[in-house]
């Protein structure tokens, strides 16, 4: 595709439910990132994967969340037992490693909403 | 730890110039980058600089480097009330084993018609 997209754009569940967030990075992009973006504050880094392994998983916050890219291009965030604070916009990038500049491209985001 | 602040307000007249500044904490970021971000709407790159430069010009942006004092600013020249957004600053430090992206809390452009 064109750019990176995200599925679902919106995402409302109850609280202690499970969620699966999925990204799809540009095609070829050998990188893909997850952020995560509070109300008012900048993204935080979750995880990036080079390939199909997790290269730095050092923001995942705790080990309820999880994410995969079992094919070396799609991937799903995890999130179990979902608590209200887990309500944020979830960001997913991708790039192209090795290139000079290393840019990330950014896709739309999902909102998650845990009631 | 590494951190990037950013004041969160910023509010200029339609044909003014804007500045945008934002400082860091780590002194190996070798990358630093601006993005913009609309409501509802995804991060968008605007530009970016590699730490060995002092100054990078792109159109109406201009982005400012200082390293010795760890501070990154973009200016916007003629603003138009469509720059109306938040700006996040970024740094990454590829050296460091990990490409991740550290963002600033971002900064709030008004523009004034």
């Amino acid at each position: 595709g064109a750019g990176v997209s995200q599925t679902p754009s919106n995402k409302v569940t109850e609280k202690g439910k499970y969620v699966e967030l999925r990204c799809d990075p540009i095609s070829g992009h050998t990188a893909l990132y997850w952020y995560r973006q509070s109300l008012g504050q900048g993204p935080e880094f979750l995880i990036y994967f080079q390939g199909t392994g997790a290269a730095d998983d050092s923001g995942l916050p705790n080990d309820r969340f999880f994410a995969v890219r079992p094919e070396g291009s799609v991937s799903t965030l995890k999130i179990q037992r979902t608590e209200r604070g887990d309500s944020a916009v979830y960001l997913c990038a991708s790039s192209q490693l090795g290139t000079s500049t290393d840019t990330q491209y950014f896709g739309p985001g999902t909102r998650l909403t845990v009631l | 730890g590494e951190d990037v602040e950013q004041s969160l307000f910023l509010s200029v007249r339609e044909g003014d110039s804007s500045v945008i500044n934002c400082t860091y904490t780590d002194s190996s970021s070798t990358y630093l980058y601006w993005y913009k971000q609309e409501p509802g709407a995804g991060l968008q790159l605007l530009t970016y600089i590699f730490s060995n430069m002092d100054m990078k010009q792109d159109q109406r942006l201009t982005v400012l480097l200082n390293k010795k004092d760890k501070h990154l600013s973009l200016r916007i020249a003629d603003t138009q009330t469509g720059d109306s957004a938040i700006y996040f600053c970024a740094e990454s430090n590829p050296t460091s084993g990990t490409y991740k992206y550290i963002f600033g809390t971002g900064t709030r452009l008004k523009v004034l018609a």
